[in-house]
């Protein structure tokens, strides 16, 4: 079973769609969890880091973390052609350097 | 927020030559440095993690002596591939750590041709 499980996709919506992306995760001691986004031909950048459990938003970006479920979610509020990319989402331990990426999530926003 | 820079950004080389990238963070000081690689529609492999003035500790599968790492300060991390092949084209992408955060910042990666 891999640590970090998160569905490629391709996912396609209309432009001001709510989108969610989802990552599942095996490992209990992950504690920091990110996502980041990733345009073609580019580095990943960092969108949202949450520590533990619970709900952070910035802006139209929502993340959210249920350590009883292993589940996260990273939620686009009026999602824009500009928000076409690729999601990664990433966890860590209490130890530090080792991080865990999912597979990452291609999605297209369609004008 | 915290900016990595790589250079260079596309690099096309001969078969047998050796390729150095570069790893800066500009505004933080990196404990840790990551180097990863990513094939086309795939997501990111870890190759190496790098702490300043240690040695690298390589992925399974990652040959060292091909793929030298020397993170020689707190700012700076340098990949070299050594004889470049072909098969090892790819994007190159380097990430750092900084201090005691959890999180890793990615520079814009590096497009390596082997001819």
């Amino acid at each position: 079973q891999k640590e970090v499980e998160q569905d490629p996709g391709p996912l396609s919506v209309p432009e001001g769609a709510i989108v969610s992306l989802n990552c599942t995760y095996s490992n209990s001691a992950f504690q920091y969890f990110m996502w980041y986004r990733q345009y073609s031909r580019k580095g990943p950048e960092l969108l949202m880091y949450t520590y533990s459990s619970g709900n952070k938003e910035d802006g139209r970006f929502t993340a959210q973390v249920d350590k009883s479920s292993k589940y996260i979610s990273l939620f686009i509020r009026d999602s824009q052609p500009s928000d076409s990319a690729t999601y990664l989402c990433a966890m860590s331990g209490r130890t530090g350097n080792q991080f865990y990426f999912g597979t990452g999530t291609s999605l297209t926003v369609i004008p | 927020g915290a900016v990595v820079s790589q250079h260079p950004s596309r690099v096309i080389c001969k078969s047998g030559t050796s390729v150095k990238i570069e790893c800066r963070s500009l505004d933080f000081q990196a404990t840790t440095m990551f180097w990863y690689r990513q094939f086309p529609k795939q997501s990111l492999m870890l190759m190496a993690t790098s702490n300043e003035g240690s040695k690298a500790t390589y992925e399974q599968g990652v040959e060292k002596d091909k793929f030298l790492i020397n993170h020689a300060s707190l700012t700076l991390s340098t990949l070299t591939v050594t004889s470049a092949h072909p098969e090892d084209s790819s994007f190159y992408i380097c990430s750092a750590r900084a201090g005691r955060t959890d999180t890793q910042y990615f520079g814009p990666g590096t497009r390596l041709t082997v001819l």
